[in-house]
């Protein structure tokens, strides 16, 4: 089955600078990459993802970039905030599957 | 304007108490998922429901149920929850499996004393 390895499990950012998380995959057929932020207590929230058929794609300012053929993919966040400090969880999953396959997290701490 | 509801969202149970837990939807979504997860791990797929159709992940305990009577509603049913139940319940609903976008309820926090 699918495996997802997530690097780092813990960054700690000052404000303003940039935060790198990474994240392998071993299914090559896996062709859709969400990534999702959880505040603590809270739902796992939706904030950006990438469909295999494209390299890169913003939203303001966050980015998201993948590698097929490394089979890696990567969330950026620039000009970091402390609203950006929660744990971000990569996924993985094929069109002829039936789940996503989780990252193990990284706790994000973006300091004042 | 929710669009994934859970109830409650805290939950107190008793060792071996059976308790049920329970997720609605307004996306109108084919699929329904649960997830458990404990301590910031990530979430753990329990099982999901392709409309009628029941998928058990194979490293699901038994002790763990779930009942979709219609595409709104889907329920939890933990039969005898033991201390290592203890954790956040998160269902989630995509419009179809594969690559859809999976949105999460807010989660039920269940307490086994």
């Amino acid at each position: 089955g699918e495996n997802v390895e997530q690097h780092p499990s813990t960054l700690s950012v000052q404000e303003g600078d940039s935060a790198v998380i990474k994240c392998t995959y071993s299914d090559s057929a896996s062709n859709y990459f969400p990534w999702y932020k959880q505040e603590l207590g809270k739902r796992p929230q939706l904030i950006i993802d990438i469909r295999s058929n494209v390299g890169e794609k913003k939203d303001q300012r966050i980015a998201v970039t993948l590698n097929k053929t490394a089979k890696h993919f990567s969330l950026h966040i620039t000009e970091t905030q402390p609203e950006d400090s929660a744990v971000y969880f990569c996924a993985a999953s094929k069109a002829a599957g039936n789940k996503l396959t989780f990252g193990g997290g990284t706790r994000v701490l973006v300091k004042p | 304007d929710a669009m994934v509801i859970q109830n409650p969202r805290y939950q107190v149970t008793q060792f071996g108490k059976p308790v049920t837990l329970s997720c609605s939807q307004t996306l109108n979504h084919n699929v329904m998922y649960w997830y458990q997860q404990k301590s910031s791990q990530a979430p753990k797929l329990l099982f999901h429901y392709y409309d009628k159709d029941f998928n058990n992940e194979a490293d699901t305990p038994d002790n763990f149920q779930s009942r979709r009577p219609n595409t709104s509603f889907c329920f939890l049913d933990i039969r005898s929850p033991g201390l290592g139940d203890a954790a956040m319940y998160l269902c989630a609903t995509s419009r179809d499996r594969g690559t859809e976008t999976q949105y999460f309820g807010p989660g039920t926090r269940l307490l086994v004393l």
